[in-house]
C-alpha cells in the first residue's frame, strides 16, 4: 500500500543554522505533498504544501523541494529559531483519487539557543 | 485556531461505557476527516466523508463508529472501547474531493481520550 518514510525521527540543531527533513513517498501517483508543524499540545497546522508540476517552493525561511524520479521531498528551515521547535510531518497524496493524507511518522525538531 | 473546533477536549471512560466526540468547521469546507494520533503510529487516517458520503474507512474496529450529518459536522461515537484505544483523537477538514479549492487539511485541536 501507500506509504511515507521520514527521516531523521529527531533532529538537534542550534539557533540559526539550518534544518533538513526527508521524506520518501511509494506511490507514484502522489501529485500533492504538504507538510505540517505540531507545537507540543497543540494542532498539526499546514506549514508549506508543493504540488507535483513544481520542483521548488518557498517561504520565507521554508522551503520544500520535490524530486519526482527519486520520490522524495525535502523541507529546509533556514535561520532556525527557537519557536522552529516541533514535530514536523510530511504527507503525500493523489488528488486525482481522493484527498486522502498519507502521513509520514514525523521529525522532532529541537533548535537550541 | 477557530476554524474548526472539538469537543470534548479530554474524555476518561470506561470500557464499558458509550461517548461520542463532536467535530464542526466553519470554514465552508466539504470534506471531514478523522485521525488518531498516538506514539505509536503519529498520524493514523480512520475515516474520510467527502460531501456527507464516507469514502474511506481505513479497516477501523466497530467500536468506532462515524457520522455526518452535514458537511460542517462530524462526530464520532464510541462503544465498548480499549485501553489501547487511548490517544488523541483528531478532526480535520478540507475543500471538497474535485472542487477547485485548495486540498489542504485544516485540524481541530484533538480529543485526548483515555479508555480505563
Amino acid at each position: 500500500g501507500e506509504n511515507v518514510e521520514q527521516h531523521p525521527s529527531t533532529l538537534s540543531v542550534q539557533e540559526g543554522d539550518s534544518a533538513v527533513i526527508k521524506c520518501t513517498y511509494s506511490d507514484s501517483a502522489s501529485n500533492y505533498f504538504p507538510w505540517y508543524k505540531q507545537e507540543l499540545g497543540k494542532r498539526p497546522q499546514l506549514i508549506i504544501d508543493i504540488r507535483s508540476n513544481v520542483g521548488e517552493k518557498k517561504d520565507q525561511r521554508i522551503a520544500v523541494t520535490l524530486n519526482k524520479t527519486a520520490k522524495h521531498f525535502s523541507l529546509h528551515i533556514t535561520e532556525t529559531q527557537p519557536e522552529d521547535s516541533a514535530v514536523y510531518f510530511c504527507a503525500a497524496s493523489n488528488l486525482d483519487s481522493s484527498y486522502k493524507l498519507i502521513f509520514g511518522s514525523g521529525t522532532r525538531l529541537l533548535v537550541r539557543p | 485556531e477557530t476554524g474548526v473546533t472539538q469537543t470534548p477536549r479530554h474524555l476518561v471512560m470506561g470500557m464499558t461505557n458509550k461517548k461520542s466526540l463532536k467535530c464542526e468547521q466553519h470554514l465552508g469546507h466539504n470534506a471531514m476527516y478523522w485521525y488518531k494520533q498516538s506514539a505509536k503510529k503519529p498520524l493514523e487516517l480512520m475515516f474520510v466523508y467527502n460531501f456527507k458520503e464516507q469514502t474511506e474507512n481505513n479497516s477501523v474496529p466497530s467500536r468506532f463508529s462515524p457520522e455526518c450529518p452535514n458537511s460542517s459536522h462530524l462526530f464520532l461515537h464510541l462503544h465498548t472501547l480499549q485501553p489501547e484505544d487511548s490517544a488523541l483523537y483528531l478532526c480535520a477538514s478540507s475543500q471538497g474531493y474535485r472542487t477547485s479549492g485548495t486540498p489542504g487539511q485544516f485540524f481541530g485541536p484533538g480529543t485526548r481520550l483515555t479508555v480505563l
